[in-house]
């Protein structure tokens, strides 16, 4: 079974770094692409992240660019979600989110709610 | 850039059929989609991949009450038999190099 789970949310300051880490469990990780994908409160589902399977690709929406990055270890199954110089408009839940055979969300993780208040 | 294009919302009555629409901005008429619904406090789940001749390959677990189609630049997905907890937020996703967009959700309510 595909088990995706996210931990490292939580409330931070404006202008504050918080990591996001997804221990992925179930499937061989080294084989698929990965994405965060992030849910403002009230809003809809934004794409925040996309990485290769061999982590040589990795891009980024243009409302994080510059201030989070992304990256993998396939020796741990692991993705990691880097975000620095946060922003009131970061606050969301997100999402550690599994491709398929293509740049499609095919398994989701629970999610991590990440706050940015003062 | 692509966009997808979702009605907010949509409403139906237990037992019934509901039709959800996604339709892709001009250019992408051709754009293979992915659907996800998102019942509340839970995470999403995926239901299918869903190309432009209509053929569609679903996920694991989701029942046959959930079906694809295509028309044009439009995707649809149909949940015959509505249950109580079909009542979720559906998004379209669809994707490219480099990026991947989703829709702004139809939020379905089971009457």
């Amino acid at each position: 079974e595909v088990q995706l789970v996210e931990s490292g949310g939580g409330l931070v300051q404006p202008g504050g770094s918080l990591r996001l880490s997804c221990a992925a469990s179930g499937f061989i990780f080294s084989s698929y692409s990965m994405k965060w994908v992030r849910q403002a409160p009230g809003k809809g589902l934004e794409w925040v992240s996309y990485i290769s399977s061999s982590g040589s690709a990795i891009y980024y929406a243009d409302s994080v660019k510059g201030r989070f990055t992304l990256s993998r270890d396939n020796a741990k199954s692991s993705l990691y979600l880097q975000m620095n110089s946060l922003r009131v408009e970061d606050t969301a839940v997100y999402y550690c989110a599994r491709d398929g055979d293509g740049d499609y969300v095919a398994y989701w993780g629970q999610g991590t709610l990440v706050t940015v208040s003062s | 850039q692509v966009v997808l294009t979702q009605s907010p919302s949509a409403s139906a009555s237990l037992g019934a059929s509901v039709k959800l629409t996604c339709t892709l901005s001009s250019g992408h008429s051709t754009n293979t989609i992915a659907w996800h619904q998102h019942q509340p406090e839970k995470g999403p789940r995926y239901l299918m991949k869903l190309k432009s001749d209509g053929s569609h390959s679903k996920g694991d677990g989701i029942p046959d009450r959930f079906s694809g189609s295509s028309s044009g630049a439009e995707r649809y997905l149909t949940i015959s038999s509505l249950q109580s907890e079909d009542e979720a937020d559906y998004y379209c996703q669809t994707w490219g190099t480099g990026f991947s967009v989703f829709g702004g959700g139809t939020k379905l309510t089971v009457l």
